[in-house]
């Protein structure tokens, strides 16, 4: 069955960056893309932006393209998100998605949060 | 980048009360697909392309629209139908969400 694992919740300070993972399982890796979406507590869901782990190809949301970076491991059927410069708009819950046809998104990750404080 | 506008941004509903949501696009899109949120859990693929039910939806939920609008429906809304939806467009290569329907039970 499909899954997507993501890594523990983090506690970060300001300034710092975080890595985040996403790890798949249960069908091939490199079928479909990945996208990343945001949602602050209590908030809409923001799409964040999206891999395609066979080739690497980033697509990002304007918003998030100094925010974020989205890497693959193909060895490890990995997915990883990297937010640098860390500030507390940034304190959310990140979920990985797999997208099916015409955009649609079948699988969600358990999310993962993140808090940024001193 | 295409804005979705969704109504009403919440509600109560009692059992068996029909329930219509509606999602706007601020330019015309080809699908719209929805998304069930609980507290606390991740979102839900819940209805997809417009109108397909995703698997283990019941069929008391439909979707339909085109174009700029579209809505999703709930004929004899159930305790368990309670819940925020979200809809979703995909405008290649970008996605956008709508800001959610709260549902509640009355």
């Amino acid at each position: 069955q499909v899954n997507l694992l993501q890594s523990g919740a983090a506690l970060v300070k300001p300034g710092a960056s975080v890595k985040l993972s996403c790890k798949a399982s249960g069908y091939t890796f490199t079928d479909y893309y990945i996208h990343w979406v945001k949602q602050s507590h209590g908030k809409s869901l923001e799409w964040i932006g999206y891999i395609n782990p066979n080739s690497g190809y980033t697509n990002y949301n304007e918003k998030f393209k100094s925010k974020a970076t989205l890497t693959v491991d193909k060895s490890t059927n990995t997915a990883y998100m990297e937010l640098s410069r860390l500030t507390s708009e940034d304190s959310a819950t990140y979920y990985c998605t797999r997208e099916a046809d015409y955009g649609f998104s079948d699988y969600w990750g358990q999310g993962v949060m993140v808090t940024v404080s001193s | 980048e295409i804005v979705l506008t969704q109504s009403p941004t919440t509600m109560t509903a009692s059992p068996g009360e029909k329930v219509t949501i509606t999602c706007r696009a601020s330019s015309s899109v080809s699908y719209m697909h929805w998304y069930q949120q609980k507290p606390g859990a991740s979102p839900k693929p819940w209805i997809y392309e417009t109108s397909k039910l995703a698997s283990g939806v019941p069929d008391r939920f439909s979707g339909s629209g085109s174009g700029t609008s579209y809505s999703l429906t709930i004929n004899n809304m159930e305790a368990e139908d309670a819940a925020t939806y979200y809809c979703q467009q995909w405008n290649y290569p970008t996605w956008t969400f709508g800001g959610g329907t709260k549902l509640e039970l009355k």
